[in-house]
């Protein structure tokens, strides 16, 4: 089993609909992360969380939620999906006290 | 804005050449990462380096903090290393957490 799985692999979802985008990890990292990439603008973050009580904003955090249901499990959510935010979902994991990150397979989301 | 640069953005070239990549940057690190993106888009993380020179098989990567800059370089280049090869940095000074990244090399390699 891979170390961070992201599900799904990919979706296509209407305009307006709410979405989730699952990721866990068996890694034991207290870090988890969610990046959206786009081509040509590089992967860029959306929103971070340290621990379970521990929800940050990124850089991109508009029109999305996050939700750390245990250290192992961290959610996004899109509210009510835009065509604007098709793109490729990562989720990463990083292990506090050092910097070596791992990535999911990612999800690739499209919003007609 | 604190920014990353990668150089070049694509590059084409034959099986067995030497390839190098370089990415530079704005502002103090306290780590740089190098990554590879295969078509189907999984990231793989291949070297971190806050100083130094790291080697891992055919692979070198190597960066001066005084200058601010980082190369990797593929010796032997293969088809199989035809990727996007991303550079990546975590920020020193605070603010929020998490990599910035560059925009990638689009690297080819011909048989």
């Amino acid at each position: 089993d891979a170390d961070v799985t992201q599900t799904p692999r990919n979706r296509i979802t209407k305009t307006g609909k709410r979405i989730m985008l699952e990721c866990s990890q068996t890694k034991g990292h207290d870090r988890m992360y969610w990046y959206r990439q786009d081509p040509g603008l590089g992967l860029r973050l959306i929103y971070y969380s340290f621990d379970v009580k521990d929800i940050n904003k990124g850089e991109i955090s508009d029109g999305y939620s996050v939700s750390r249901q245990a250290q192992a499990k961290f959610s996004l959510s899109l509210e009510s999906a835009i065509p604007n935010q098709t793109a490729l979902y990562f989720c990463a994991t990083s292990g506090t006290g050092h910097y070596g990150y791992t990535f999911g397979s990612g999800t690739r989301l499209t919003v007609v | 804005k604190n920014e990353v640069e990668q150089s070049p953005q694509n590059l084409t070239a034959q099986e067995g050449e030497f390839i190098t990549i370089n990415c530079s940057y704005s502002v103090g690190i306290s780590a740089l990462h190098w990554l590879q993106q295969h078509p189907g888009g999984g990231i793989v993380s291949l070297f971190m380096l806050s100083s130094g020179k790291k080697k891992h098989g055919r692979l070198i990567a190597t960066i001066n903090i005084q200058e601010k800059h980082s190369s990797l370089h593929i010796t032997a280049s293969h088809p199989r290393d035809s990727a996007v090869y991303i550079c990546a940095v975590r920020w020193t000074g605070g603010g929020a957490d998490g990599l910035t990244f560059g925009k990638g090399t689009h690297l080819i390699i011909q048989p």
